[in-house]
């Protein structure tokens, strides 16, 4: 158990649909990032907050959105939702707001129909 | 929780014996490597990690091995048991223009025979 939770464990919505995941970081931790796993793909570097602000942002499509709240857990925001969208998201914490030693949580897969 | 869509190259390794798995990587701007072990239905987990002045580093039975002249990143097993097997791969984080980038490797399937 890395400390990072994640809910919902599963989700399945219809395509033109909106979901919001949720991400509680391991105690202490003041970064969170998020990642997408597709089939076909691999793992995808999404965004990263520290201390509630954006820090770092990657391949994330405008129709997706987070935020970090001042109690540290994070959002992901997924709107307009694709068939493409169905995949495994992550969300990893670590200390610091540089990358070392992520600790990733268990996953939400999300299944578009 | 595993890349099973992809085609992932597979190591099959007798418990007991050594495995090495390779990655390698593209920007040579990367100045910190990581390791990750993902275990069917999980998330990645930490495995070791190098900064780009080392050449190698060594944990609790693994070792990672830097060679920056032909960017290739490696990772050892020492006597690997079942409990090894899983799929690995490498990220690079290169940071420039003052942020950091993920970029991640599509795997290796590591499985250990008795």
């Amino acid at each position: 158990d890395s400390g990072v939770t994640q809910t919902p464990k599963h989700l399945i919505t219809a395509t033109g649909q909106r979901v919001t995941l949720r991400c509680s970081p391991r105690s202490g931790d003041l970064s969170v990032y998020w990642y997408q796993q597709s089939l076909d793909q691999g793992l995808q570097f999404l965004i990263q907050y520290y201390n509630g602000e954006e820090r770092a942002k990657g391949n994330i499509l405008e129709r997706f959105s987070a935020q970090q709240f001042p109690d540290l857990h994070s959002e992901l925001n997924l709107s307009s939702l694709e068939l493409g969208d169905s995949a495994l998201y992550f969300c990893a914490s670590s200390e610091s707001r540089a990358p070392y030693e992520q600790y990733f949580g268990p996953g939400t897969r999300l299944t578009v129909t | 929780g595993e890349s099973v869509g992809l085609h992932l190259p597979t190591l099959s390794v007798q418990e007991g014996d050594n495995s090495i798995i390779n990655c390698a990587y593209s920007n040579s701007a990367s100045d910190y490597f990581i390791w990750y072990k993902q275990e069917s239905g999980k998330g990645p987990q930490f495995i070791i990690d190098i900064r780009s002045n080392m050449d190698k580093r060594q944990g609790q039975r693994v070792t990672v091995l830097l060679n920056k002249t032909v960017k290739h990143l490696s990772l050892q097993i020492a006597a690997t048991q079942p409990g090894d097997s899983a799929v690995y791969f490498c990220a690079e984080i290169p940071f420039t223009s003052g942020t950091y980038k993920y970029i991640f490797g599509t795997g290796t399937r590591l499985k250990v025979l008795a």
